[in-house]
């Protein structure tokens, strides 16, 4: 298994706070992702990164931000939650140098916000 | 713009049958192609992937699919399902050389009943 960890795996939080998710990776590779899991969605691209401190948004941006400081950590920020944040949140990698954009993903965070 | 339709949205199979989980893409050109399997609470693993050469293409646990370019199909299949195969399957679509977003289909619900 890619070595991919996110921290929390499990967050209860209420409406208007901040929340920060992390995701840590042991595998050096240069793309990071950050997915919203919704029944009936699927999993929608939120935002990822092409190398430290080089992000783009995906389709389902607004409300969140992200920073990558370190290519190891990608983190993703809701600065005020809301109700329709409530999801599972993935993070995945992918590897530099090749062609094939294949990812491999995290265990999820689980998002409450009340 | 890349797209995946998932048209089962819910797939109950008995034990020891025949499976096919279908999957249409929509892209110009030959995509990357991928299915993906998440079990109950867990994060998403990759069972095959496709890029180019033989369109039957084996994975893990016994899954294979068929790139069908006339059809613009990617339908996963196994021959036995064993109770361990209910999860939820994803299928995706990546654009090759410089587009290393995927786009996942909605997911297909697959209950196996003894």
């Amino acid at each position: 298994d890619a070595g991919i960890t996110q921290s929390p795996r499990h967050k209860v939080t209420e409406t208007g706070t901040p929340v920060t998710l992390r995701c840590h990776q042991t595998e050096n590779h240069r793309y990071m992702y950050w997915y919203r899991q919704d029944p009936g969605h699927g999993l929608r691209l939120i935002h990822y990164s092409y190398g430290v401190k080089d992000t783009d948004k995906g389709e389902v941006s607004d409300g969140y931000s992200v920073s990558r400081s370190k290519t190891e950590d990608f983190l993703l920020t809701l600065e005020s939650a809301t109700s329709s944040q409530t999801s599972v949140y993935f993070c995945a990698i992918s590897p530099a140098m090749t062609k094939y954009n294949e990812q491999f993903f995290g265990p999820g965070t689980r998002l409450t916000v009340l | 713009a890349q797209s995946v339709t998932q048209p089962d949205i819910h797939i109950t199979v008995s034990e020891g049958a025949s499976l096919e989980l279908r999957c249409n893409y929509s892209y110009g050109a030959t995509p990357y192609l991928f299915w993906y399997v998440q079990s109950p609470g867990q994060g998403l693993q990759l069972l095959l992937k496709y890029f180019s050469g033989d369109t039957l293409v084996q994975g893990i646990k016994g899954f294979e699919a068929e790139f069908k370019r006339s059809q613009s199909s990617f339908n996963l299949r196994k021959p036995s399902v064993h109770w361990s195969d209910a999860a939820e399957y994803f299928c995706a679509v990546g654009a090759p050389f410089g587009n290393e977003k995927l786009t996942f289909g909605t997911g297909t619900r697959l209950t196996i009943i003894p």
